[in-house]
């Protein structure tokens, strides 16, 4: 499984976008991205999942370039609803086993 | 039911003691999961059921970790003579066949605390 190197934590205030980014050069032909979010106290719940190039849903963007060795989940309008740890993925789609790193600390403030 | 249902949702007990931790999936899904969060930490795989049978039980971290399923639904995870390391959220996770990623959907966990 090809590894993820996203930050440790961030700071953000009420309405900016939050921009986070992972990276993952070894990342296989087959491979998708998927990013997860966690509030405390819960389990994580899957945010958005993508291939290549731009994938847009009514939570998040996320962005590949197209050498694939990132990948950038992009949150517009933060509030405070959306402190919680922010996960990048990636794994062959059908692989049954998910390994999650330690994840993004995503702090909004007022 | 609509949601992965862990339970209890928290659990102290004493070094030495056996505990169980139940979930229950999503009613349909075939694949389920257990996962272990300590403090501050990643999520760390444990054990991957298909059906009744377990695949990749990689992840049990010692002989004291065991877990089954019955019925293709309610999975037990054990822990017998509970240490102090064992002390962590213990996150279960089902999905409609295990083959898409997206399709995850987790429990609140189980707080278990060995004093």
């Amino acid at each position: 499984l090809a590894k993820t190197t996203q930050p440790i934590s961030m700071d953000s205030y009420e309405g900016q976008e939050v921009n986070i980014t992972c990276s993952h050069n070894n990342i296989a032909t087959n491979d998708y991205i998927t990013w997860y979010q966690q509030f405390p106290s819960q389990g994580p719940r899957f945010i958005i999942q993508g291939y290549k190039t731009k994938v847009t849903n009514e939570v998040a963007s996320l962005f590949i370039p197209a050498d694939r060795k990132s990948s950038t989940l992009s949150l517009p309008r933060v509030s405070l609803s959306d402190t919680a740890v922010y996960y990048c993925l990636v794994a062959l789609r059908g692989y049954s086993t998910l390994t999650f790193g330690k994840g993004t600390m995503l702090l909004v403030s007022p | 039911g609509a949601g992965v249902s862990q339970s209890p949702s928290n659990k102290v007990t004493e070094k030495g003691k056996d505990v169980e931790l139940r979930c229950d999936p999503i009613s349909g899904h075939t694949a389920l999961y257990w996962y272990r969060q300590s403090l501050g930490q990643g999520l760390e795989f444990l054990i991957y059921f298909q059906g009744n049978s377990a695949p990749d039980k990689s992840g049990l971290p010692s002989d004291r970790f065991s877990a089954e399923r019955t019925g293709g639904s309610v999975s037990t995870l054990t822990i017998q003579r509970t240490q102090q390391e064992d002390s962590a959220v213990y996150l279960c996770a089902s999905s409609v066949t295990g083959g898409e990623i997206y399709g995850y959907t987790f429990g609140s966990g189980t707080r278990l605390t060995v004093v």
